[in-house]
């Protein structure tokens, strides 16, 4: 592994069900950050975690959870996926001291039907 | 909250031209990041200013803290170029005090 890994790549869902999102990150980075991303909208903050056992809510975290119980591994979770939440979700890290500069992963396009 | 706004949306010019992005945002800010995305690909960083300017290969970022502006300039372009490029302010505080602009499609024909 090097930098962050994202898992699946691609996912096709049906309405209802649980799906998670993995982000690990081999870069020993404090915070963590999931973001989705959709056509005219740019991207938006889900959740965040400044450091492991700690989370918070961003801009739009209504139908997502998120878990930090190590550094390595920022989960994304949709309890009950709706089609409003088809959109392609890209997990980031940042070192705690340095310019502030975000590491991405290479994205997750999920589809819900 | 911060509104980020990039200009032009879409942008197609031929290879070897001087491109220009540029973005503008309302509230004073710490930091501003230009980041550029591949098609189906990922995101990558590729400048963290907050003053002045900075230069790698043939990319150029400046930003005017006063005027509340920030350009990407790239010279020489190439269709490798083509991407979307993103403009993104930090004001410090808060989760991670980043406001994303809409993004610029710049296609860059042989």
């Amino acid at each position: 592994i090097a930098g962050i890994t994202q898992a699946p790549t691609s996912q096709i869902l049906a309405a209802g069900r649980r799906m998670t999102l993995r982000c690990t990150q081999d870069m020993r980075h404090n915070a963590m950050y999931w973001y989705r991303q959709d056509l005219g909208l740019g991207l938006r903050l889900i959740h965040y975690s400044n450091t492991a056992g700690t989370t918070g809510k961003g801009e739009v975290p209504d139908g997502y959870s998120v878990s930090r119980a190590n550094t390595d591994d920022f989960p994304l979770t949709l309890a009950s996926a709706v089609p409003s939440q088809t959109s392609v979700y890209f997990c980031a890290s940042k070192p705690e001291h340095g310019t502030g500069e975000l590491f991405f992963g290479e994205g997750s396009r999920l589809t819900v039907l | 909250k911060n509104e980020v706004e990039q200009s032009p949306q879409n942008l197609t010019a031929q290879e070897g031209e001087f491109i220009t992005i540029n973005c503008s945002y309302s509230v004073g800010i710490s930091a501003l990041h230009w980041l550029q995305q591949h098609p189906g690909g990922g995101i990558v960083s590729l400048f963290m200013l907050s003053s002045g300017k900075k230069k790698h290969g043939r990319l150029i970022a400046t930003i005017n803290i006063q005027e509340k502006h920030s350009s990407l300039h790239i010279t020489a372009s190439h269709p490798r170029d083509s991407a979307v490029y993103i403009c993104a302010v930090r004001m410090g505080g808060g989760a991670d005090g980043l406001t994303f602009g809409k993004g610029t499609h710049l296609i860059i024909q042989p």
